[in-house]
């Protein structure tokens, strides 16, 4: 079975301070991997995609993340927070036409 | 245009009232969704539409009617529903590339704020 699994409910970092926030991932075959940002009484926003090639990607809002085939992770990173970065952030799978979230990541970027 | 947009955007209904959410994309996607989302929780998927046809139904109660009457529109049909139903009610849209729509993001609309009373 598919699943991704978020182990931080939520993560505090201070603003200009790098950021991580952690997934990893449980697929068969090979992995097509999405961070999405949900901003309070909102939809989910797309950030990034893992699908094939660089295993560092680069998405909106100055964000990255890293896919590591060996420790089954895609953790999203960004060099510098922002105090407008807290959200709450899911990463996801897409397996056949169907989509597999994490359980979701609050981020707290305190000024 | 990237946007998928949602009608109403909230909704208060009784249990014995019909009332239905409304879901339009202008992308030419191919696969639509309706996922239904409980505070601070990942949404849940309730419905997948591939091609205008319904291709998934994660178990969800009959009270919940789906319907897609064209490529660009997306409905989700309500009767009869328990109080536990109150949530977000997102739709969205993403391409299918070699069959799969698991390749590519979504695009989520902003949701329905449903409260049944």
């Amino acid at each position: 079975a598919q699943s991704v699994a978020q182990p931080e409910d939520q993560v505090n970092v201070a603003e200009g301070n790098p950021l991580t926030v952690k997934c990893t991932y449980s697929v068969s075959g090979n992995p097509y991997l999405f961070w999405y940002v949900q901003y309070p009484n909102r939809g989910l926003q797309f950030l990034l995609k893992y699908i094939t090639g660089d295993n560092l990607v680069k998405g909106s809002y100055g964000f990255e993340a890293e896919f590591n085939k060996s420790q089954t992770s895609f953790h999203l990173k960004k060099p510098s927070a922002l105090v407008s970065d807290s959200a709450l952030y899911f990463c996801a799978v897409g397996w056949i036409n169907k989509f597999y979230f994490g359980s979701g990541t609050k981020l707290n970027v305190k000024p | 245009d990237t946007e998928v947009t949602q009608t109403p955007k909230h909704l208060v209904m009784g249990m014995t009232n019909k009332k239905s959410l409304k879901c339009e994309q202008h992308m030419g996607h191919r696969a639509m969704y309706w996922y239904k989302q409980k505070a601070k929780k990942p949404p849940e998927l309730m419905f997948v539409y591939s091609y205008e046809k319904l291709s998934i139904n994660e178990s969800v109660p009959s009270r919940f009617s789906p319907e897609c009457p064209n490529s660009s529109l997306l409905n989700l049909h309500l009767h009869a529903l328990q109080p536990e139903d109150s949530a977000l009610y997102l739709c969205a849209s993403s391409q299918v590339d070699m069959g799969l729509a698991g390749r590519n993001e979504q695009f989520f609309g902003p949701g329905t704020r449903l409260t049944v009373l």
